[in-house]
């Protein structure tokens, strides 16, 4: 697999910002992806990168700069339901298999 | 509603026992999936598929066989469990086309407890 790394945890208050970087050292791959996984339940999809620079979809956005080999997730106006674990993964060009890293575990407090 | 499912959200089996983990999907993707899920190492791709009767290895394909005879039906097997694949795992599907977003619909997964 490709080697891709996330902090393993952060912890924030309601209403905070926060930003789960993935730095990888890997290249030429095609996407940079987002997944949200709630205790006990599915990874699910959150956003895409296949080019350079920020997507956003409501309160999440993600980033990714290939020349600085890295990305980044950002959960803005922080709400409970945000406790989770996020992971990023990436896939390659005629190749539909995920590389995911290791996940962050997001802990939002009151 | 757009689903993949697996058959067993838990199961305890015996070392040694040959085990059948099977995972369904509604969404006539071309694409499917099986990961297990450990603590600290994120999710690991153990077997995949492009097309029916196709099957490729992953990243930690030992101890692992699967089985693709339909389209929607993906089969991960453990020929002879061992303690060390007590673990979670997690199948997906996802379309084949090009371009992007692209991205994974994953099942609940099975929680695997082998004594």
């Amino acid at each position: 697999g490709q080697s891709l790394e996330q902090p393993s945890e952060v912890t924030a208050v309601e209403g905070a910002i926060v930003q789960i970087n993935c730095t990888y050292q890997t290249s030429g791959f095609y996407g940079l992806s987002w997944y949200q996984q709630h205790d006990g339940g599915a990874p699910t999809f959150l956003s895409y990168n296949a080019l350079d620079g920020l997507e956003e979809t409501g309160r999440f956005s993600s980033f990714l700069s290939r020349s600085d080999s890295y990305g980044y997730l950002l959960l803005q106006e922080l709400q409970m339901k945000d406790s989770a674990s996020y992971f990023c993964a990436v896939n390659f060009l005629d190749d539909y298999k995920l590389s995911f890293g290791a996940g962050t575990t997001v802990t939002v407090r009151a | 509603d757009v689903k993949v499912t697996q058959s067993s959200r838990y199961l305890v089996k015996r070392t040694g026992e040959k085990v059948f983990l099977e995972c369904v999907q509604d969404m006539d993707h071309e694409n499917m999936f099986w990961y297990r899920q450990d603590p600290g190492l994120g999710l690991r791709l153990i077997y995949f598929s492009y097309d029916v009767k196709m099957k490729e290895k992953g990243d930690i394909p030992e101890g692992y066989s699967v089985s693709r005879e339909k389209k929607e039906r993906f089969s991960l097997i453990l020929e002879s469990a061992s303690t060390n694949q007590t673990s979670m795992y997690l199948c997906a599907s996802s379309r084949a086309s090009p371009g992007a977003p692209y991205g994974y619909t994953f099942g609940s997964g099975t929680r695997l407890t082998v004594v």
